[in-house]
């Protein structure tokens, strides 16, 4: 069965701080994806990944970076945590062309 | 630029009735497009996907049709039970040179009262 897991399903941060978000698929995907989803905005892309230690921005990359060590393994870092960044947050992974499988998601609140 | 448009917002339907939701895209050039349902605090998942030349597709008690024409396509839940309270949302993918670029649209919450 596929998997898509992530670390945390809730998180709060404070202003300035830095944070992990970690997404580990199982399913020996070569493409992974960070989207952060807001009412009414839908789920917009912030980087992906097409292999290990590549990376590539997506529509709202500034304020985030990404760490992909492992195929398995894709990271999401906040520097400095704003509260603008308060959001919920998905991460998914596919084969090239086919559907995307979802973790749960993480609510991070930065206050 | 790429929009997908979602209608309505929200719906609250009883159980046992049946409900459409729309979706209206300007996504170009088009290669599939997807309607997934997302359960509160869960990810997406997927329920159908079309591609071009589809214009009609099932998963149980949900049929997604497709006009590319009009670039409209509409997820009939029939004969909707509680657990189809979720948020719907309509996905399109779009070539590019890379593959396929998502492009999501801002969903439709539905409730299902008793």
């Amino acid at each position: 069965d596929v998997k898509v897991t992530q670390s945390s399903r809730y998180l709060v941060k404070r202003t300035g701080e830095k944070v992990f978000l970690e997404c580990v698929q199982d399913m020996d995907h070569e493409n992974m994806f960070w989207y952060r989803q807001d009412p009414g905005l839908g789920l917009r892309l912030i980087y992906f990944s097409y292999d290990v230690k590549m990376k590539e921005k997506g529509d709202i990359p500034e304020g985030y970076s990404v760490s992909r060590e492992k195929k398995e393994r894709f990271s999401l870092i906040l520097e400095s945590a704003s509260t603008n960044q308060t959001s919920m947050y998905l991460c998914a992974s596919n084969v090239q062309g086919y559907e995307q499988y979802f973790g749960p998601g993480t609510r991070l609140t930065v206050t | 630029k790429n929009q997908v448009e979602q209608s309505p917002q929200s719906l609250i339907i009883l159980e046992g009735k049946n409900c459409t939701l729309q979706c209206n895209y300007t996504v170009s050039p088009f290669s599939n497009l997807r309607w997934y349902k997302q359960d509160t605090g869960r990810g997406p998942v997927s329920l159908t996907i079309m591609t071009f030349s589809e214009n009609t597709k099932s998963n149980g008690r949900y049929t997604a049709t497709l006009d590319a024409d009009t670039k409209q396509s509409s997820l009939h839940i029939t004969a909707s039970q509680l657990s189809d309270s979720a948020s719907y949302i309509c996905v399109v993918s779009l070539k590019v040179a890379a593959g396929n670029k998502l492009t999501f649209g801002g969903g439709t919450r539905v409730l299902v009262k008793p």
